[in-house]
């Protein structure tokens, strides 16, 4: 079975420093993708960034990166320069090739950007 | 631009009313889902749907059915409703079942059930 860890459930940065929200999965699956959505106070999820598991290449979305290393199972997504916007609760999700389950959330990541 | 909708923001009703909760994607998704989400518990998935007519029970189904008669439409129903599930609602669709699709998220329904 896959699963998705958050283990920080609440993070605060200064503005215009970096941070990172740690993310860890564990799947049996060959191939697998690996999301990050932010969700505002208002509610609405929005996608930030997608890796996929055969991705060379760590992704990069604008202030997004994901620091994806696939022998430790991990898919932190890094936020450079921290903007107060950037106060949201942040999910990491997982895909998987078998195409019956839908994605698998984390618990999430509360982060609170201090100006 | 992927569109999402839901037929609520908020919404109150009563112990033992049949609640209907609407969502509908402009986007001729393959997949919807039903999500709630309470403090701590992140997201739950209660139901989903990969075509029309279909539903497979998601992790926390009890208290809930589903209705999709056409594709861009996927009801949540709660059939006599209950204080415990007052939450978050939250539909999302998705494309197909390819790793790369992400799913979209419509804007959620804030539920009160006294």
């Amino acid at each position: 079975a896959q699963k998705i860890t958050q283990t920080q459930p609440g993070m605060f940065v200064q503005e215009k420093e970096a941070v990172t929200l740690d993310c860890t999965y564990d799947t049996s699956d060959p191939s697998y993708g690996l999301f990050w959505y932010k969700q505002p106070s208002s509610g609405e999820m929005i996608f930030l960034i997608y890796q996929g598991s055969y991705d060379q290449q760590n992704a990069t979305e604008g202030r997004y990166s994901l620091n994806f290393q696939k022998a430790r199972k991990s898919a932190n997504l890094v936020i450079s320069a921290s903007q107060l916007g950037d106060s949201a609760m942040y999910f990491c999700a997982m895909s998987s090739s078998s195409g019956n389950t839908p994605l698998v959330f984390g618990k999430g990541t509360r982060l609170s950007v201090i100006a | 631009d992927v569109k999402v909708t839901q037929s609520s923001r908020y919404l109150v009703k009563r112990t033992g009313e049949k609640v209907f909760l609407e969502c509908v994607q402009d986007m001729d998704h393959e997949n919807m889902f039903w999500y709630r989400q309470d403090p701590g518990l992140g997201l739950r998935l209660i139901y989903f749907s990969y075509d029309v007519k279909m539903k497979e029970k998601g992790d926390i189904p009890e208290g809930y059915s589903v209705s999709r008669e056409k594709k861009e439409r996927f009801s949540l129903i709660l059939e006599s409703a209950s204080t415990n599930q007052t939450s978050m609602y939250l539909c999302a669709s998705r494309l197909g079942r390819q790793v790369e699709h992400e799913q979209y998220f419509g804007p959620g329904t804030r539920l009160t059930v006294t």
